[in-house]
């Protein structure tokens, strides 16, 4: 199934790093959404983008909803160890088979890893 | 309980077994999604109902897989004579849904499949 281009797959950082992970697709996306999942539990919302261009902020995560509608990035500031996880973008509506009640597609995650 | 919940959260099953998942949305919540999360990648959509109407099933992989929600709260997830590929974790959402384009989707902690 379609998924979205996530990167990097992976990240080493210490503690006080800043983050940055990006997400594109070849589809328009009303929606982009960034999800953190813990081991054993389903994804968290983390933010919400609704319009494209718009610049999100939630404490120390800051997202944006690219102008094209067909990307989104994400940065975390000052890491702390909880940060520790698996991050996720996610469309939602557009022309990637997009529907009123809004399945999610999502990227295939990025993978951080906080040192102390 | 306050969120999603789902049952089991650990299932082994031999090859040619049939097994049913179990998914508990929050109470109110009109929409219900399905997704299958493979080992190191996002979740994938399976399948939506808005109350007790299956209204989308394009993500269900094969025949082998049948979902429901009779009574529009409680879903079901089975898949009959499970097959090695059909090893994941199966996630359960659901949402307010209020006609917008977009409600946030509360995923459960999700179902672990090994098929050996």
């Amino acid at each position: 199934g379609q998924q979205l281009n996530q990167s990097p797959q992976s990240m080493f950082i210490q503690e006080g790093e800043d983050v940055s992970m990006n997400c594109t697709s070849s589809s328009i996306f009303n929606t982009w959404l960034w999800y953190k999942q813990d081991p054993g539990e389903g994804p968290v919302l983390l933010i919400a983008l609704y319009k494209a261009g718009e610049l999100t902020s939630n404490g120390r995560l800051t997202a944006q909803f690219g102008i094209t509608r067909k990307d989104s990035f994400l940065n975390i500031s000052a890491s702390i160890p909880s940060d520790v996880g698996i991050y996720f973008c996610a469309g939602q509506g557009g022309n990637a088979g997009g529907t009123s009640y809004g399945k999610l597609t999502f990227g295939q995650g990025t993978i951080l890893t906080v040192h102390p | 309980g306050a969120g999603v919940s789902q049952s089991p959260r650990y299932k082994v099953a031999k090859r040619g077994q049939d097994v049913a998942l179990r998914c508990d949305p929050i109470s109110g919540h009109v929409s219900l999604f399905w997704y299958q999360q493979a080992l190191g990648q996002g979740p994938e959509f399976l399948t939506y109902f808005q109350n007790e109407a299956q209204l989308d099933k394009s993500g269900l992989p094969s025949d082998r897989f049948f979902a429901e929600r009779p009574e529009g709260s409680v879903s079901t997830l089975k898949i009959q004579r499970t097959q090695q590929e059909d090893s994941a974790v199966y996630l359960c959402a659901s949402s307010f849904y209020s006609g917008r384009a977009y409600n946030e989707q509360f995923f459960g902690p999700g179902t672990r499949l090994t098929v050996l």
